[in-house]
């Protein structure tokens, strides 16, 4: 059963430090992950996207990372911010089908305290 | 910025109110979805769409309907609304690549309904 597995399902820090979150999936074949972030009340907005030959991919203070052979992604975050204060979606691609469909973790709400 | 609208952002209507949601892409997508969020839940796919004239049941069962006559327009239909559809729908429209899967799919800000 194709599925995304994301820990921890919430997590507090204080504004300035860092944190990673996980992802781990048994999508299958795989197509690529994006990580998402979705601030409350809002659609999720994408950070990150993966494909099978991508290991690490930032973009400005995140940084994604994915291991094709275990089927995990984290997704780190450096000197937070109290606007990265959101929900964090984990978002797997498969292409098993002429067109992939998409599966979704059910995020890690995340934080961010003064 | 995605260039992916929904109307309205929020709706309080009464039982048994038909309604429709509206989204629309501006970005020629073939692939568009609804999803279903509830507070801190994840996304449930209610209903998608591979193109014009092609419309799919997601993996939640949902008492909406959709159509898609249209490539840029996607609407969700609920025909008598109750309360136990009081939720957070989200449209969603991705591109297609033959043999990649899906690219990016870009989400609309969603509509928050409440059924009074």
């Amino acid at each position: 059963k194709n599925q995304v597995e994301q820990s921890p399902q919430s997590l507090i820090i204080l504004e300035g430090k860092n944190c990673t979150l996980q992802c781990n999936y048994t999508v299958s074949p795989f197509s690529n992950l994006r990580w998402y972030k979705q601030d409350t009340g809002r659609g999720p907005v994408s950070l990150t996207i993966m494909t099978f030959s991508e290991n690490t991919k930032s973009n400005g203070r995140y940084t994604a990372t994915l291991d094709a052979d275990t089927k995990q992604s984290s997704l780190h975050i450096t000197a937070s911010q109290l606007s990265d204060s959101a929900s964090y979606i984990c978002v797997v691609s498969d292409r098993g089908s002429t067109l992939g469909r998409l599966y979704f973790g059910r995020g890690t709400q995340l934080t961010v305290w003064p | 910025e995605a260039d992916i609208y929904q109307t309205p952002r929020y709706l309080v209507i009464g039982t048994g109110k038909k309604i429709t949601l509206e989204c629309s892409q501006t970005m020629g997508h073939d692939k568009m979805y609804w999803y279903q969020q509830d507070p801190g839940m994840e996304l449930h796919l209610i209903h998608y769409s591979y193109g014009v004239n092609s419309t799919e049941k997601g993996d939640l069962s949902s008492e909406s309907t959709v159509s898609r006559i249209r490539t840029e327009h996607f609407p969700l239909t609920l025909e008598s609304a109750r309360p136990s559809h009081t939720s957070q729908y989200l449209c969603a429209s991705s591109e297609v690549l033959r043999g990649q899967g899906n690219t990016e799919a870009f989400f609309g800000q969603g509509t928050r309904l409440t059924v009074v």
